[in-house]
């Protein structure tokens, strides 16, 4: 079975640095992109980048791009995002989704975590 | 980058309608766009992929069209657990982008 697991809720002060993880199972995770994408409380989807897990090659939103760093460590099968400089406007519920196998985009995702939330709070 | 204009941005209908929504690029996106549907505190669902194909598992009441830059997705029978959220995605080349979001209430 195909999953997605992420780690757990944070809280976080402005300033602080934070990393989170997407791991994944159940499938071969060198062979397909894995996206994160951030909802804001009680707005829309954004994609934030992503990064093919064989060679840690990333692409990333212009939105997000210096704000964020995706990286992968295929040994565990694992992807993260990370902040090295929290602010409060980083509060957001955070998915990672990984493409299907169909997809020819590195854009379309047929699985999902189940998202991380953030909290960014002094 | 491409913008994605939904409409409408809510919609209120009963079981066992008929609702279609739509979506706009600004730009051509090759028939790269997708459908996806959110229920309160849970991860996307992808519905369709690449305009018209749909996702394994997904009930065939749901089906998606268009071309260019205006697609749409439309829902036959509505059902009790289809109340939720719809975003379309565009997915032509290196970046994506969603649309704003069609909430789908019961009337």
């Amino acid at each position: 079975e195909v999953q997605l697991v992420q780690s757990g809720a944070e809280v976080k002060k402005p300033g602080e640095s934070l990393r989170i993880s997407c791991k994944g199972s159940g499938y071969g995770f060198t062979n397909y992109w894995i996206s994160w994408v951030r909802q804001m409380p009680g707005k829309g989807l954004e994609w934030m980048g992503r990064i093919d897990p064989s060679d840690s090659y990333t692409i990333y939103s212009s939105s997000f791009q210096g704000h964020v760093t995706i990286s992968a460590d295929k040994s565990i099968s694992t992807a993260y995002l990370q902040w090295s400089s929290l602010t409060a406007s980083d509060t957001a519920m955070y998915y990672c989704a990984k493409v299907g196998d169909w997809d020819t985009t590195g854009t379309t995702w047929d699985y999902w975590g189940q998202g991380t939330l953030v909290t960014v709070s002094s | 980058d491409i913008q994605m204009t939904q409409s409408p941005s809510s919609l209120s209908a009963s079981v066992g309608d008929r609702v279609t929504i739509t979506c706009r690029a600004s730009q051509s996106i090759n028939n790269y766009l997708n459908w996806y549907q959110q229920k309160p505190g849970k991860a996307p669902k992808l519905l369709i992929y690449v305009t018209s194909n749909l996702q394994t598992g997904v009930p065939s009441r749901f089906s998606g069209g268009g071309s260019g830059t205006d697609f749409t997705l439309t829902i036959n029978n509505l059902q009790p657990e289809d109340f939720a959220t719809y975003y379309c995605q565009q997915s032509y080349g290196n970046s994506c982008s969603f649309g704003q979001g069609t909430k789908l209430e019961i009337k």
